[in-house]
């Protein structure tokens, strides 16, 4: 069965450093994956994606995720963090042709000044 | 465009009540889903819909029903609200490739 771990469930750093957030799927295919941020009260916003091709895919608001598929990882980068990136990330992969998606439990970043 | 909007943004409910959860998308997508949010346990696959007239069980389905009359809009129907329904739900919905556009998201809270 398919199925993605976020083994951080709470990261925090220092604005400035540098963030890495991993993610780990199983799942039998090809996979399609995402990194999706949930600030505060909101709903959740797509930051990237990867489907095929190259393996280091850029996203918004300056991160940027490698797909490694003999890790069967997913993980998530930023090279300096800001106060605003302070939120829930959440990894999924896609599963199938109904275009389902299974999620991770989340990470949920802090930021110290 | 709105992309997903959802109706309410807020509810609380007594137990055993029943209420329907709007979401509307102005994308033409095909597939919409309901996911329901609770912490620790990330977002899990409540129903989901291929299509018009089309609806399908996800991972948690069990006191929820679901219609897709209209292209644009996907319905979650409580029938009686239990306190273990209290959460966050959240409507979504594909295109192509499995890139899914949220909605901001209804805070359900049952007494």
């Amino acid at each position: 069965a398919q199925s993605v771990t976020q083994p951080d469930i709470h990261i925090t750093v220092s604005e400035g450093a540098s963030l890495e957030l991993r993610c780990n799927y199983s799942y039998g295919a090809t996979p399609y994956l995402f990194w999706y941020v949930q600030s505060p009260g909101q709903g959740l916003q797509l930051l990237l994606k990867y489907f095929s091709g190259d393996t280091l895919v850029q996203g918004i608001k300056g991160f940027e995720a490698e797909f490694k598929r003999s890790q069967s990882s997913f993980n998530l980068r930023k090279p300096s963090v800001h106060w605003s990136d302070a939120a829930e990330y959440f990894c999924a992969v896609g599963a199938g042709a109904t275009n389902k998606l299974i999620f991770g439990t989340g990470t949920l970043l802090a930021v110290q000044p | 465009n709105a992309g997903v909007t959802q109706t309410p943004k807020f509810r609380v409910l007594k137990t055993g009540q029943s209420m329907t959860l709007l979401c509307a998308q102005d994308m033409n997508h095909e597939y919409m889903y309901w996911y329901r949010q609770d912490p620790g346990m990330g977002l899990r696959l409540i129903h989901y819909s291929v299509g018009e007239g089309t609806t399908a069980k996800g991972e948690v389905p069990d006191g929820y029903n679901v219609s897709r009359l209209k292209k644009q809009n996907f319905l979650l129907g409580l029938e009686s609200a239990a306190p273990s329904q209290t959460s966050v739900y959240f409507c979504a919905s594909s295109g192509i490739r499995n890139e899914q556009f949220f909605g901001p998201g209804t805070r359900l809270t049952v007494l």
